[in-house]
């Protein structure tokens, strides 16, 4: 089965901050990689499919890069609704999620 | 839009069979090239794969749960379903249903339309 791993495992930040989370893959999994945002008490919501390609109706300061084993989410200018957890998605079966990075508030 | 929503018992005792329904509105569970999936969440931790069901009725699990898992699909009521067998303290989480979107080539698509999730919790 493939491992995920993402860094860092938190971050604090501020509103207007520039924010990268990594997510590794212990082997190659071409661009069979998603991102979510989950908010507590809530499901989780798509924010990035293909490792680069932007959700209908997600904000353009979320992207999305990387194909092999190495992605990125960055967040490019922080918003207060930005504050949640994320977490990367691979989609080669057994499917699996990273263990989760929390953004808040410094 | 399509929206999914789970139902089933919130308190399940130790060694019984844990089941939950994702009922299906606003489209047809056996239109399209769709992946049925069912996720968990427990309390204060991240997110795990249980496994999915294809339109075709194909499926898909976890390995760490196989052999406890059943997913299917009821295409007459629009709706999927998990039962987990034998269940213990550990089983207790939110569980979520969520349509999987699929593959195209080397594209994966991802998870784009997720129940609320409801909690399931293991204890005589």
């Amino acid at each position: 089965d493939i491992q995920m791993t993402q860094s860092p495992s938190s971050v604090s930040a501020s509103v207007g901050d520039r924010v990268t989370i990594t997510c590794r893959a212990s082997q190659g999994i071409s661009s069979w990689l998603a991102w979510y945002q989950q908010k507590p008490g809530k499901a989780p919501k798509l924010l990035i499919y293909a490792a680069s390609s932007l959700q209908s109706g997600v904000p353009s300061r979320f992207s999305g890069s990387g194909s092999g084993t190495d992605f990125t989410l960055t967040i490019s200018s922080l918003q207060p609704e930005d504050f949640a957890t994320y977490y990367c998605q691979q989609a080669n079966s057994p499917l699996g999620f990273g263990p989760g990075t929390k953004v808040d508030i410094k | 839009q399509v929206q999914l929503q789970e139902s089933g018992p919130g308190l399940v005792k130790p060694s019984q069979t844990l089941s939950l329904t994702c009922t299906v509105s606003g489209g047809s569970i056996s239109s399209g090239s769709y992946y049925w999936s069912w996720i968990r969440q427990p309390a204060g931790k991240g997110l795990e794969w249980i496994g999915r069901i294809y339109t075709s009725g194909s499926t898909n699990y976890n390995p760490s749960l196989k052999s406890r898992v059943t997913i299917s699909v009821d295409t007459s009521k629009n709706q999927f379903s998990l039962k987990l067998s034998s269940v213990t303290a550990a089983d207790t989480a939110v569980y979520y249903c969520a349509r999987d979107r699929g593959y195209s080539s080397s594209y994966y698509y991802g998870m784009d339309v997720w129940g609320q999730g409801t909690t399931v919790t293991v204890s005589s």
